[in-house]
């Protein structure tokens, strides 16, 4: 987990609530990524980032979004339009060049009241 | 396209005995492959990753993978499990090349539980 902290590390939503997770890196790495976590499915992609202002959809986009205004940060919204938000979300970071190896933070879990 | 697939959704084994989570690839272009381990509640922990080289890699924990190419599989394996190896564990696979460069493909995890 080391170097990539995210936050709150449990988030509670009230029905028709916006909410954001936060990810930061200080590991100097230019690409950033967000997935979410459901109990027998592994990891699926939303949304990830090559480089400051930039980002691009992953498989489960609708109902997220996301802002990469600086290299450190990628924080995600779980929107209202996302009706089933309970999941672990996971950021994980690499460096653009080398073997793609991906870092991962601890991880936050949503949970909707 | 890539993906990634683990065959067995869990592996049951004694500690002491032998242990192997299998995975198996596709991917177009080289293959780059990569183990990452998860305990209850916790972020992925990078294990190992074959890119180049030796099909026998060795990682973290006394783990080892091997690539077959042949095969399409990176099979991790461990002589000697441990009660305290009990985990979800993912494989993944990204490749050299394309307009997805750099992301990567999971596998839908294989739990992991080492009985004493």
């Amino acid at each position: 987990d080391g170097g990539i902290t995210q936050s709150p590390k449990y988030l509670f939503r009230k029905e028709g609530q916006n909410v954001t997770l936060s990810c930061e890196q200080n590991l100097n790495h230019d690409a950033m990524y967000w997935y979410r976590q459901d109990p027998g499915q592994g990891l699926r992609l939303i949304y990830y980032s090559q480089i400051v202002n930039d980002f691009q959809k992953g498989d489960i986009a609708e109902g997220y979004s996301v802002s990469r205004e600086k290299k450190e940060s990628f924080p995600l919204t779980v929107t209202s339009a996302q009706k089933n938000p309970t999941a672990f979300y996971l950021c994980a970071s690499r460096e653009t060049s080398g073997d793609g190896t991906q870092y991962f933070g601890p991880g936050t879990r949503l949970l909707v009241l | 396209a890539q993906s990634v697939a683990q065959p067995e959704d869990q592996v049951n084994v004694a500690e002491g005995n032998p242990l192997t989570v299998k995975c198996t690839y596709s991917v177009s272009g080289n293959p780059y492959l990569f183990w990452y381990v998860q305990y209850p509640n916790r972020g992925l922990q990078f294990l190992l990753k074959y890119i180049t080289g030796d099909n026998l890699v060795k990682g973290s924990y006394g783990f080892e993978a091997e690539f077959n190419k042949s095969q399409t599989s990176f099979h991790l394996k461990k002589p000697s499990a441990l009660v305290s190896d009990s985990a979800l564990y993912f494989c993944a696979v990204r490749t050299d090349r394309g307009s997805t460069l750099g992301r990567l493909y999971f596998g839908r995890g294989t739990q992991l539980t080492v009985w004493p």
